[in-house]
Parts: C-alpha cells; structure tokens; sequence
C-alpha cells in the first residue's frame, strides 16, 4: 500500500537547524509532488511547501523562504525537509504528505506520513 | 494569502445526530476544497476532495458540498469514531491554506 514513514523525533536548541526524513513506498515516488505540513501544539495546519521528485523543483510559502530546503534521493524514495535558525514558534509536529494519484501540485493529501514531533527548547 | 474560516470553532453533538460544518474561502475557489478527519496524535485522514468527492474508503454518512467561497461538511448519522476535529483545506492557489478546524465533542 501507499505509504509514508518518517524519521523520529528530534529536540534542538534555538539557533540549530533539523532535518527530517519522509521514505515514499507503494508508488511511483518520482511522478508525484511532496508536501510538507507543520501543526504547533493545538494549533492548525499550516503548509510549508512542496517539492517534486522527478525534477528537484521547489515551492516554498513566502514565511519560510531562506530558512527551509526541501531535497530527496529518489535512488531510495526518501524526500528530505531542513529548517535552519529553529526558534520555539517552530515546536511542531511535521508530516509529509503526497497524492500518488495526481502529476499536480495543486492536490488533496492522501497519504500522510506519521509526523515528527520537533521540539525547540534551551 | 486565501483565508479558510470555518465554523462553528467547536460542537457538541450526540450519537445518530446529523452534523453540518462550515468552511467559508476569502475569495472564489471553485471547487477546490478537501476535508480532513483529524484524531488526537495522528495524521489528518482525507475525507472529501474537489468539494464533494467522496474517498475510497470513508463512509457514505460523510458528504460534502458548496462552489465558489461557502463549503459544507455533513455528517448523517453520527457514529462514536467520528468525534475528531475537521480541517478544510483549499488546494488551489499557493500558498495552500487550511482552516483553524472545527472540534466535534461528545454532548
């Protein structure tokens, strides 16, 4: 089945940056779009951005423009989120999520990865 | 930035209630709204894309409906699974935004 896992949780101090892992299984990982989504503590969703397999091409939202890099190996099907100059309003759980059955970027997520709980504390 | 607005913030609701929650898009969309299903310490689940589309596997009590900036989530007959909070996304125009998600509570 189509499937996302992530890496584990991490805890970094402020100022340091976090690199989280999302492995694709069940699909063709190269033809569809990876979006990355962020929830702080009872908060909402709120979209980083999207990155696609098969070119490497980015799309970022304009608040984390120079901060984040979205990357990935597609020898192993593994697309990559980094945030460098972490502060404490960057505590959030962070999936990755794609829709194997769309080419587009302009889609609905299903499936999502698990999430990865970072936490940004001195 | 297109704001998702939906309301009520929270319900209460009962067993074999019908329930009818309601996102609201700052400018016209089409039909370019999803639903999500969110349970306590896991993902969102997708319930309904393209405003009305049911996905493989949720259940027919779930459907969806609206155009344009006023969307609506209805949920027939509630089951005990399904209070959970609910998200509605719009997935058309960058960058993607979501609701602040309507919590369903057991009355």
């Amino acid at each position: 089945q189509v499937q996302l896992v992530q890496s584990g949780a991490e805890v970094k101090k402020p100022g340091a940056s976090v690199k989280v892992s999302c492995k694709a299984s069940g699909y063709t990982f190269s033809d569809s779009y990876i979006h990355w989504v962020r929830q702080a503590p009872g908060q909402g969703l709120e979209w980083l951005g999207w990155m696609y397999p098969n070119s490497g091409d980015t799309n970022y939202a304009q608040k984390f423009q120079g901060r984040l890099t979205l990357t990935r190996d597609t020898s192993i099907s593994t697309a990559y989120m980094e945030l460098t100059r972490l502060t404490s309003d960057d505590t959030a759980v962070y999936y990755c999520a794609t829709d194997p059955d769309s080419s587009s970027a302009d889609t609905w997520f299903d499936p999502w990865g698990q999430g990865t709980l970072v936490t940004v504390s001195s | 930035d297109i704001q998702m607005t939906q309301s009520p913030s929270s319900v209460s609701a009962s067993v074999g209630d019908r329930v009818t929650l309601t996102c609201r898009a700052s400018q016209a969309i089409e039909k370019w709204v999803a639903w999500y299903q969110q349970k306590s310490g896991k993902a969102p689940k997708l319930l309904i894309y393209a405003a009305s589309t049911l996905q493989s596997g949720v259940p027919s009590r779930f459907s969806g409906s609206g155009s344009g900036t006023d969307f609506t989530l209805t949920i027939s007959t509630l089951q005990p699974e399904d209070f959970a909070t609910y998200f509605c996304q719009q997935t058309i125009i960058l960058p993607i935004t979501f609701g602040q998600g309507t919590q369903l509570e057991i009355k």
